[in-house]
C-alpha cells in the first residue's frame, strides 16, 4: 500500500531564507508526483508536476526534484517571502484514478 | 478563476438536515472527484466519476450520495450527517488518460455538522 510522508510537519523561517521541503513515498511504481500549495480553508493550487521519467521541474523560485528509485522528492523554495506562508502537499499518482497525498508541511515565513 | 467552482463555500447543518454540495468544472475534463480533508490528515478520496460513470467509491457511508448529471457538474448530497463529518470537502477534475493525471481543485466547502 502506497504511503506518502512529508517532513517536517511544520517549519518557520525568516524571510529571504532558502528552504527545502521533503516528501517520501513507499512504492516507486508511480506515474507522476505533484506538489500543491494550500492556503488555510482553501483549495489546492498545483505548483509543479514531475513525470516519473523526469528528474526535476522548475517554476520561478520553486524547484522540485524526483528520485523515484529511492522514493523521494524535494521542493526547494529560493529567497522565501511572507507570501509563501501556506501548507505544501505532495501527491503521487499511482494509476487508475488513485492519487495518494501526504499530510503536508505547514510553512511560516517571518517578515 | 481556477476552472473548478464549488458552492457553497461554507455550510453549517444539523444532524437531521439534508443539503447538497455543488461542483462545476470549466476545463473540459473527463473525470471529477470528491475528496475529504479533515484537520491534520491527508486528503481522502471519496468518489470518482469518469464520463459521468462512478468508477470509485472508497467505502464511504451511505449518508453521502454523489451525483454526476454530466461531465461538467458534480454534486454531493448530504443527509443525517454526524459531527465527525465536519471537514473541508474538495472537488477536483482531471483529463484522465490512464498513465497521466493532473488534478485541478476547487476552493472547497467548509462543512460544520452540529
Amino acid at each position: 500500500k502506497q504511503e506518502v510522508t512529508q517532513i517536517p510537519a511544520a517549519l518557520s523561517v525568516p524571510e529571504g531564507e532558502n528552504l527545502v521541503l521533503n516528501c517520501s513515498f513507499t512504492d516507486s511504481a508511480i506515474y507522476n508526483l505533484q506538489w500543491f500549495r494550500q492556503d488555510p480553508g482553501k483549495g489546492l493550487t498545483s505548483l509543479l508536476l514531475i513525470q516519473s521519467s523526469q528528474r526535476e521541474q522548475t517554476s520561478g523560485r520553486l524547484n522540485a526534484s524526483l528520485d523515484k528509485s529511492s522514493g523521494r522528492s524535494t521542493l526547494y523554495i529560493a529567497a522565501s517571502q511572507p507570501g509563501d506562508s501556506a501548507t505544501y502537499l505532495c501527491a503521487v499518482y499511482t494509476g487508475g484514478f488513485k492519487t495518494i497525498f501526504g499530510a503536508g508541511t505547514r510553512l511560516f515565513v517571518k517578515a | 478563476e481556477t476552472g473548478v467552482t464549488q458552492t457553497p463555500r461554507h455550510l453549517v447543518m444539523g444532524m437531521t438536515n439534508k443539503k447538497s454540495l455543488k461542483c462545476e468544472q470549466h476545463l473540459g475534463h473527463n473525470a471529477m472527484y470528491w475528496y475529504k480533508q479533515s484537520a491534520k490528515k491527508p486528503l481522502e478520496l471519496m468518489f470518482v466519476y469518469s464520463l459521468e460513470e462512478r468508477v470509485e467509491n472508497n467505502s464511504v457511508p451511505s449518508r453521502f450520495s454523489p451525483e454526476c448529471p454530466n461531465s461538467s457538474h458534480l454534486f454531493l448530497h448530504l443527509h443525517t450527517l454526524q459531527p465527525e463529518d465536519s471537514a473541508l470537502y474538495l472537488c477536483a477534475s482531471s483529463h484522465f488518460s490512464g498513465s497521466d493525471e493532473k488534478l485541478f481543485f476547487g476552493s472547497g466547502t467548509q462543512l460544520s455538522v452540529l
